[in-house]
């Protein structure tokens, strides 16, 4: 199974602020994806990273809050800008291993302050 | 639209049997996923089910009925480790989506 690594593992940030996550997965993948968790909630696709295209974004979620980068195809950055207090959530990287659906990274614990 | 319900908690003592039920109602299904997720730690894979039946992994059993949309997980002869959130999810093309969890609290 693909390892992925993704950080900061956590951050306290300023409202307003911006926060980029990196993700990288030891093995080649065609696609990445990004969801949001929040506090007591279960897991919610923000988007889904394409290499060589622009990023697919699920309903609820626009590319000037949540832009992504997919530069090749073993890494994906995931910036929320213009932070608030709404955003403080766990964010998690992840990529598709066909038959066993997702593997996570371990994880983003945002706070906005 | 998905529509996936799993219950919101389970308490069970610890060498029993617990199963955590999931039915879900999806636009399009090509496969049903269950993880765990303990506190403060990312999800982790426990089993797949694309064809109806019981799919067994050591004290992890997970069934699927596609016709009715239900699905469930069987723990076995539980431990004090599988206190954790149990989380049900559904694939439709690529994508999956979520149950809300159920958290499984194991007592001594």
């Amino acid at each position: 199974s693909a390892v992925i690594s993704q950080k900061p593992s956590r951050d306290i940030c300023q409202r307003g602020t911006s926060l980029t996550i990196q993700c990288q997965v030891d093995s080649q993948v065609t696609m990445m994806f990004w969801y949001r968790q929040q506090p007591g909630q279960s897991l919610t696709l923000i988007a889904t990273a394409n290499q060589g295209s622009e990023a697919t974004y699920e309903s609820g979620f626009v590319i000037d809050k949540f832009p992504i980068s997919r530069p090749n195809l073993t890494f994906s950055t995931l910036t929320v800008s213009n932070m608030s207090p709404e955003d403080s959530s766990i964010y998690l990287c992840s990529v598709e291993d066909r038959g066993k659906g997702a593997f996570f990274g371990q994880g983003t614990r945002l706070t906005v302050v | 639209g998905q529509n996936i319900d799993q219950p919101t908690e389970m308490t069970a003592t610890e060498g029993a049997i617990v199963q955590i039920n999931c039915t879900y109602q999806t636009s399009g299904f090509n496969g049903l996923f269950w993880y765990q997720q303990h506190a403060g730690e990312a999800p982790t894979f426990l089993s797949y089910n694309v064809l109806d039946g019981l799919e067994e992994k050591g004290r992890f059993s997970s069934f699927l009925s596609r016709s009715k949309g239900y699905s469930y997980l069987l723990l076995k002869e539980l431990q004090m480790k599988d206190s954790a959130s149990y989380l049900c999810a559904v694939r439709n093309d690529y994508k999956l989506s979520f149950g809300a969890g159920t958290t499984v609290t194991v007592r001594a």
